[in-house]
């Protein structure tokens, strides 16, 4: 079955940089455009970025366009989130997801949390 | 952009729900919808507007096409109080809808 598992969540300075990873297992990760979505403390649901299945394509919220970057490793079966310029509005828990019509599968999400 | 309401609903077990999210443009029929319980991922029940996710139960249902769209949930069961959002997906930003709590009257 599908899984996908989050990590490097943490606590980072203002101004300091991230790396997300996803790790997906149970289908055929090429195949598919997969997504990141964040959810701050007792807020709503955030889209944050899209990698279409070409694994080239990529577009961003514009809450984090030119500071996010989203990525993946073919070979290890994992998503990336490269985060820079980091601020306090981007305290949340980041869920990645793959998508089929919706967002299909979802993973457990990793918190990040930017506090000096 | 999406505008969904209300942004808090309080039924009771039996009754049926609506909620209701609103495109600026037309996304033909591309919306879908989850349910999200305190401190777990959101979970699709319904895409392309009106398909039932696998393994949703069939109480849960969608419809609309265009700029306007319904979620009803009918015959509520206690499990069903949690909060609801809406997404497009047809053009990016995939914006998500401010979110529905259904909490139980």
């Amino acid at each position: 079955q599908v899984q996908l598992v989050e990590s490097g969540g943490g606590v980072v300075q203002p101004g300091g940089s991230l790396r997300l990873s996803c790790a997906a297992s149970g289908f055929t990760f090429s195949n598919f455009a997969m997504h990141w979505v964040r959810q701050a403390p007792g807020q709503g649901l955030e889209w944050v970025a899209i990698l279409l299945y070409d694994g080239i394509n990529a577009y961003y919220a514009d809450s984090v366009n030119g500071r996010f970057t989203i990525s993946r490793d073919v070979s290890k079966n994992t998503l990336y989130l490269q985060m820079h310029s980091l601020r306090g509005e981007d305290t949340a828990v980041y869920f990645c997801a793959k998508e089929v019509a919706g967002l299909s599968d979802w993973g457990q999400g990793t918190l990040v949390t930017v506090s000096s | 952009q999406m505008t969904q309401s209300p942004s808090t609903l309080s039924a009771s077990v039996g009754d049926t729900v609506t909620i209701t999210c609103r495109a600026s443009e037309s996304i033909n029929k591309w919306l879908a919808w989850y349910q999200q319980k305190p401190g777990k991922a959101p979970k699709l029940l319904i895409y392309a507007a009106s398909s039932l996710q696998s393994g949703v139960p069939s109480r849960f249902s969608g419809s609309g096409s265009g700029t306007e769209f319904t979620l009803t949930i009918s015959s509520l069961q206690p499990d069903d109080f949690a909060t609801y959002y809406c997404q497009p997906y047809s053009t990016y930003p995939y914006t998500f809808g401010q979110g529905t709590k259904l909490d139980l009257k």
